[in-house]
């Protein structure tokens, strides 16, 4: 098993510029969501989805945007890339919620917004 | 809002010591506690997870407390191995059946040989 594949690895984009950071999981996981990782802080939660076509928002959404069109895959959308969301991009998923499902992990995507 | 607290100060310890790390949170009664490692250049992988009504757990050289009384946590490795070397995370359920996490900034754990 692959387990969570978060496509690209790295990314440079300039102030404006929209993108789609990929993430697809083999696992069969209902839910999925997205972390971004900055220095001295906590991972923090963009989206999340609990199952196909079920996504909401988490600690920190704006700017980006998610779909959940098949359980494999969870796109996440950067509609127009500011500095701010310079950051490491965390891709998760988990069998269900709760004590019984811990998170599993891609690798990320580091993304630079010039 | 719930706060979670880890020592961001790196930990340097002696091979064949035991490494403890902290977590510390407020304002939250959480049903259950996650410990992750992270590798430089790698997403978290789950190591243990404790719930509120236990009071410890073991998994080989890892033993995990939980004192919902201090609102603490604490993760023990005994016997670090230079190979111990990571951040470890831990991460607070986030409440509703959704499995949003709330995570701590991380410690630097260095084990010297």
């Amino acid at each position: 098993n692959a387990g969570v594949t978060q496509t690209p690895k790295f990314q440079v984009l300039k102030t404006g510029q929209s993108m789609t950071l990929q993430c697809a999981q083999d696992m069969n996981h209902e839910y999925m969501s997205w972390y971004r990782q900055d220095p001295g802080m906590g991972l923090r939660l963009i989206h999340y989805s609990v199952g196909a076509g079920i996504t909401d928002q988490g600690e920190v959404p704006n700017g980006y945007n998610v779909s959940r069109s098949t359980t494999e895959d969870f796109p996440l959308r950067l509609l127009s890339a500011a500095p701010s969301q310079t950051s490491v991009y965390f891709c998760a998923s988990s069998y269900g919620a709760g004590d019984n499902s811990p998170l599993h992990f891609g690798n990320g995507t580091r993304l630079t917004v010039t | 809002s719930q706060k979670i607290e880890q020592n961001s100060e790196a930990l340097n310890i002696q091979e064949g010591k035991t490494a403890t790390l902290t977590c510390n949170y407020t304002n939250y009664s959480p049903a259950y506690l996650q410990w992750y490692r992270q590798d430089p250049g790698r997403g978290p992988v789950f190591l243990l997870l404790i719930r509120e009504n236990e009071k410890e757990k073991r998994k080989e050289r890892l033993k995990v407390t939980f004192d919902t009384t201090l609102k603490q946590s604490l993760f023990h490795i005994t016997a670090s191995q230079p190979a111990d070397s990571a951040t470890y995370l831990c991460a607070l359920d986030g409440g509703g059946a959704t499995n949003k996490l709330i995570f701590g900034t991380g410690t630097l754990l260095a084990v010297q040989p």
